[in-house]
């Protein structure tokens, strides 16, 4: 079944420590993609990658890292997380760009405490 | 800056036809999609358009106007199943640099 898988699902930690959210996708796309999802602001683009080793800021790129070494995964890291990146994330896949669909992983709700 | 506009809300009836616009001001643009989004869901893709027109997909059709920044999703025959958010998303000249407007919510009433 061709899907994107997201972990954790749910997670509440505190402020300042280093967590990671992975994403993996089996449909050998090139293109993946991470937001975040706030009420009232629909969702906002994060880092955003259109191949192995090659990643782009998106709109909201402050306090975030991700990494491509391997074409299926995209994990997000926070290095110190704080209590406004309290959020819905989700990674997204595509295999090409523009108007090439995305296909979305089921999310991760994040709590900073 | 980007900004994609849409209205908040949006109330209809079984049966009918209901519009939801968007309207966009962005520093470059490759194409806009549609996505919907279920409560408690992931978005999924409904349509796209690159071009100046109407794109047709079932009881989906979506339309753009380049030159008016302004698009909209028109949904036919509505089904208690679409009431959903669904939200108008930018391709920036760079392909993979998406700008989301901030959703419509559709309920679809009995």
């Amino acid at each position: 079944e061709a899907q994107v898988t997201q972990n954790p699902r749910y997670l509440i930690t505190v402020t300042g420590k280093k967590l990671t959210v992975t994403c993996s996708q089996n449909m050998n796309h090139e293109y993946m993609s991470w937001y975040r999802q706030d009420p009232g602001l629909g969702l906002r683009q994060i880092y955003y990658s259109m191949n192995v080793e090659v990643t782009d800021k998106g709109d909201v790129p402050e306090g975030y890292k991700v990494s491509r070494k391997e074409k299926r995964n995209f994990p997000l890291i926070l290095e110190s997380p704080s209590p406004n990146q309290t959020s819905l994330y989700f990674c997204a896949s595509s295999q090409g760009q523009g108007g090439q669909p995305q296909h979305f992983g089921d999310g991760t709700r994040l709590s900073i405490l | 800056g980007q900004s994609l506009e849409q209205p908040s809300e949006v109330t209809a009836v079984e049966g009918a036809i209901v519009q939801i616009n968007c309207t966009y001001q962005t520093s470059g643009f490759y194409g806009l999609s549609w996505y919907q989004q279920h409560d408690g869901g992931a978005p999924t893709f409904l349509s796209y358009n690159a071009l100046d027109g109407l794109e047709e997909t079932g009881r989906f059709s979506s339309f753009l106007s380049r030159s008016d920044s302004y698009g909209y999703l028109l949904l036919q025959e509505l089904q208690m199943k679409d009431s959903a958010s669904y939200f108008c998303a930018v391709s920036l000249i760079y392909g993979q640099n998406f700008v989301f407007g901030p959703g419509t919510r559709l309920s679809v009433l009995p």
